[in-house]
């Protein structure tokens, strides 16, 4: 069975300082890897996602991730984090191909001090 | 497009009770995933529907159940309500599964 552990439960930075969210997955196979974010009263909704070609992603907001197949890993980044940045965020993985279930981890909540 | 909707958005019920969620997905959205999200646990993934048919399952009782419709509109049901089954319960919807999900708001389950 495939599992997504984050690494850092709960992050406060200064705005301005730069961010790096762990997530690292354990599956063998081939997999479509994904970003979602929760600010405060609203919605899941996706900030990246990774499916095939370059490993390096760009999503919404001025965040990036890198996947790093040998590594099991896909670190979430932003080189300067906003107040407005504060939120949980998720990452997930689902199996590409065939019957899936996505994972999520448990989730990453990010506070930043203005 | 509208957004995926869930209704209601808050229930308190009493153990033993059942009670039934609906989502209503993004228009041309066929698949329908559910998730329960609690503080310690995070997202839970309950189940998928594709076109009617179940076609994932997560590790939950049998007292959690789903179903979709024709229009694709979905239904999760939970039976025998105990007091661990208060969460968020979430719905998500995407074209195929394997892809984006756009996620509801959410119906807050409080068990009492």
């Amino acid at each position: 069975a495939q599992s997504v552990s984050q690494h850092n439960h709960h992050v406060i930075l200064s705005e301005a300082a730069s961010l790096e969210l762990g997530c690292n997955y354990s599956y063998g196979g081939t997999v479509n890897l994904f970003w979602y974010v929760q600010y405060p009263g609203q919605h899941l909704q996706l900030l990246l996602k990774y499916f095939s070609g370059d490993p390096l992603v760009k999503g919404i907001k001025g965040f990036e991730a890198e996947f790093i197949k040998s590594k099991f890993s896909f670190n979430l980044r932003k080189p300067s984090v906003q107040w407005s940045d504060t939120a949980e965020y998720f990452c997930a993985v689902t199996s590409s191909g065939g019957s899936y279930i996505p994972t999520f981890g448990r989730g990453t909540s990010l506070i930043v001090h203005p | 497009k509208a957004g995926v909707t869930q209704t209601p958005r808050y229930l308190i019920k009493t153990r033993g009770q059942q009670v039934t969620l609906s989502c209503s997905p993004i228009s041309g959205h066929r698949s329908v995933s559910w998730y329960q999200q609690t503080p310690g646990q995070g997202l839970q993934f309950l189940f998928e529907y594709f076109s009617e048919t179940q076609r994932n399952k997560g590790n939950f009782p049998g007292r959690f159940s789903g179903r979709q419709f024709s229009n694709s509109r979905s239904e999760m049901n939970v039976s025998t309500l105990e007091l661990g089954d208060s969460a968020l319960y979430l719905c998500a919807s995407s074209v195929q599964g394997e892809d984006e999900q756009f996620f509801g708001p959410g119906t807050r389950l409080t068990v009492l």
